[in-house]
């Protein structure tokens, strides 16, 4: 089946730093790729939605300079959050839809700010 | 409009027993209703899926039931294992666009 590889799986930064989000499509190719944060006991909360070739498209409440998104190649997607809080730390999740359809979930990544 | 209600919040069944998971849609327009299984510390997994046009869905132990009239679906787990002890979250979407999530129900399969 579909799979979508997400690294790191968890990662540990200080305050002030950025950190790059990594998802690739493996065998499949990605038209578009979703970005969700999960905080603690919560649901998944939908932060962006990019498309190979442009620009992302944010959700309301999400700051675009902040959690930056490139989606350069329909195999790959990453996703920066730039000058780390601690109220940044969330575990985030990828879910890539195929040009055939489907939805195929990553792994996630744990961050944590100190 | 685009809310998704879900519960219990937390269900704790024995082992062998049935779990019923509740959701319910506002948005007509879905249609795509997903059920993912989350274990902690993992992105989610898609257990099973179910369109408009049918009311039930099977895949061994999981079953999908569907009322579109109520705008309401539900997940069935026959013969609960401690296995199944995980997060589910049931969604809806209109196709290609993303998600949207119920808030989730913790299972717990007593052994």
């Amino acid at each position: 089946g579909a799979v979508v590889s997400q690294h790191p799986s968890r990662v540990i930064c200080k305050s002030g730093t950025s950190v790059k989000i990594e998802c690739r499509s493996l065998d499949f190719q990605a038209t578009t790729m979703f970005w969700y944060r999960q905080f603690p006991k919560q649901s998944l909360m939908l932060m962006a939605t990019s498309n190979e070739g442009s620009k992302a498209t944010y959700e309301q409440g999400v700051e675009k300079d902040k959690f930056l998104i490139n989606h350069a190649s329909l195999t790959l997607s990453t996703l920066t959050v730039t000058s780390a809080h601690p109220e940044d730390s969330s575990f985030y999740i990828c879910s890539a839809r195929a040009t055939l359809g489907g939805y195929t979930f990553g792994s996630g990544t744990r961050l944590t700010v100190v | 409009q685009q809310q998704v209600k879900q519960s219990p919040q937390s269900l704790i069944v024995q082992k062998g027993g049935i779990s019923i998971i509740n959701c319910a849609y506002e948005n007509t327009a879905f249609d795509y209703f997903p059920w993912y299984q989350q274990f902690p510390g993992k992105g989610p997994a898609l257990l099973i899926a179910i369109r408009p046009d049918v009311s039930e869905k099977k895949e061994g132990r999981f079953t999908i039931s569907f009322n579109k009239s109520a705008k309401q679906f539900s997940l069935h787990i026959m013969d609960s294992q401690p296995g199944d002890s995980a997060t589910y979250f049931c969604a809806a979407s209109l196709y290609g666009q993303n998600f949207v999530f119920g808030p989730g129900t913790r299972l717990s399969v007593l052994p």
